[in-house]
């Protein structure tokens, strides 16, 4: 599957601070998702987009989904020390099923 | 509902040993899929089945067989385990989301295997 181009690779920041991620692919998506993972966790589902230049709010958390449908992004508001952990898009290809790929995460560490 | 779980949580092999991570889920999800996780590698599908009876392979599937035991069970086992092999293993099923129009993958805890 294609792998997603996901930056940051890792954040440090100071709790309150607002925070941004994006993903990028080379081709079109018709899904995007993003994920949690906490530390000896398995991943979590935050947010899913489904649509061009939707955006999309779950509590302090932002996602949209780009015009281009190459792109998304993810941005955090107010962070706080439980916001720690890895923040992994998803995509889905359209006509490629189910199969979701991966970007390889942006590890977040928020200090008090 | 327990969701999406997964044993052994923790196992150690040797190179050469065999064993079957198990998965199971409680919410009637048809769909069902094993990934693996290494150090900055993301996740990475490993093998899948769409329906009880089915099952197709992934991006890395060599090394590994997997078993949709019925609808609610899918095996992943690894006949003779090697080094290359060490990673997190996670278990997920599809099925509808918070929005009861879409379908999206629930994963399960992960068992961490070291072979060495």
């Amino acid at each position: 599957g294609q792998q997603l181009n996901q930056s940051p690779q890792s954040m440090f920041i100071q709790e309150g601070e607002d925070v941004s991620m994006n993903c990028t692919s080379s081709s079109i998506f018709n899904t995007w998702l993003w994920y949690k993972q906490d530390p000896g966790e398995g991943p979590v589902l935050l947010i899913a987009l489904y649509k061009a230049g939707e955006l999309t709010s779950n509590g302090r958390l932002t996602a949209q989904f780009g015009i281009t449908r190459k792109d998304s992004f993810l941005n955090i508001s107010a962070s706080i020390p439980s916001d720690v952990g890895i923040y992994f898009c998803a995509g889905r290809e359209a006509n490629s099923g189910y199969a979701l790929n991966f970007g390889k995460g942006t590890s977040l560490l928020v200090t008090p | 509902n327990a969701g999406v779980t997964q044993t052994p949580k923790f196992q150690v092999l040797k190179t050469g040993q065999s064993m079957t991570l198990q998965c199971a889920q409680d919410m009637n999800h048809n769909s069902m899929y094993w990934y693996r996780q290494d150090p900055g590698m993301g996740l990475r599908l490993i093998y899948y089945s769409a329906s009880e009876g089915t099952t197709d392979k992934g991006e890395v599937p060599n090394g590994y067989n997997v078993s949709r035991l019925n609808k609610r069970e899918f095996s992943l086992r690894l006949e003779s385990a090697a080094p290359s092999q060490t990673s997190v293993y996670f278990c997920a099923s599809r099925g509808k989301i918070w929005e009861e129009t879409y379908n999206e993958q629930f994963f399960g805890p992960g068992t961490r295997l070291t072979v060495l």
